[in-house]
């Protein structure tokens, strides 16, 4: 079945450093979905992506959408303490009657 | 108020006992989901339902049960719980094409002894 493989696991960095985190599908994606779960707290929708190759961004965060529709990714410059939690992509496949497959996430911690 | 509200926030129940959890939204939407969340295994869907008399089987549907009430109400039951669904769940909605994403609740933290 559908697989959406995110890696790392985890991230440890100082603040002022970048971050990525990287997004990959088993199968081609009609969208994908970037979500930020806050320690102790819930998944909250930040941003999808449609089109292949597209690019987006917000802030410091610049979101990529690979040219096969089969990876994304998230790149977080210069973090903040306030970008701690954990990123999620979600992949919406156009098989299977169109679910959203959620990635097991990347933990950031940032150091002070 | 939430725009997803899940109820209770917390539990602890015991092995072989039926419990309920409940979901209730404010976006008007039309699509509903339970998943499951356990640490380094992100989120896990267990039933999804896309209108009041739709209810369909997600990945972990063992052991579960839902009922939709009502387009803003989605329930999931555990008929007799056991250890290993300890597990924080989360409801979430959506809108037909899922454009503005998921829409989360606060979560249920959920412990089975």
């Amino acid at each position: 079945g559908q697989q959406v493989m995110q890696i790392p696991q985890y991230q440890h960095v100082q603040e002022g450093e970048d971050f990525t985190t990287y997004c990959n599908s088993s199968t081609t994606l009609s969208n994908i979905q970037w979500y930020k779960q806050r320690p102790g707290g819930h998944p909250v929708f930040l941003i999808q992506l449609v089109k292949s190759g597209e690019v987006k961004k917000q802030k410091r965060l610049t979101f990529q959408f690979g040219e096969a529709k089969k990876n994304s990714s998230l790149h977080i410059t210069a973090t903040q303490t306030t970008d701690v939690g954990t990123y999620f992509c979600a992949g919406r496949s156009y098989t299977g009657g169109f679910k959203t497959i959620f990635g097991a996430g990347t933990r950031l911690f940032v150091k002070a | 108020d939430a725009d997803v509200t899940q109820t209770p926030r917390n539990r602890i129940t015991k092995t072989g006992k039926r419990i309920m959890l409940e979901c209730s939204q404010t976006k008007g939407h039309d699509r509903m989901y339970w998943y499951r969340q356990d640490p380094g295994l992100g989120l896990q869907l267990i039933y999804y339902s896309f209108d009041v008399k739709d209810i369909n089987k997600g990945e972990i549907s063992d052991g579960y049960s839902v009922s939709r009430q009502a387009q803003a109400k989605f329930s999931l039951s555990l008929e007799s719980a056991i250890p290993n669904q300890t597990a924080l769940y989360f409801c979430a909605t959506s809108d037909f094409l899922g454009v503005g994403g998921y829409t989360f609740g606060s979560g249920t933290r959920l412990t089975v002894v």
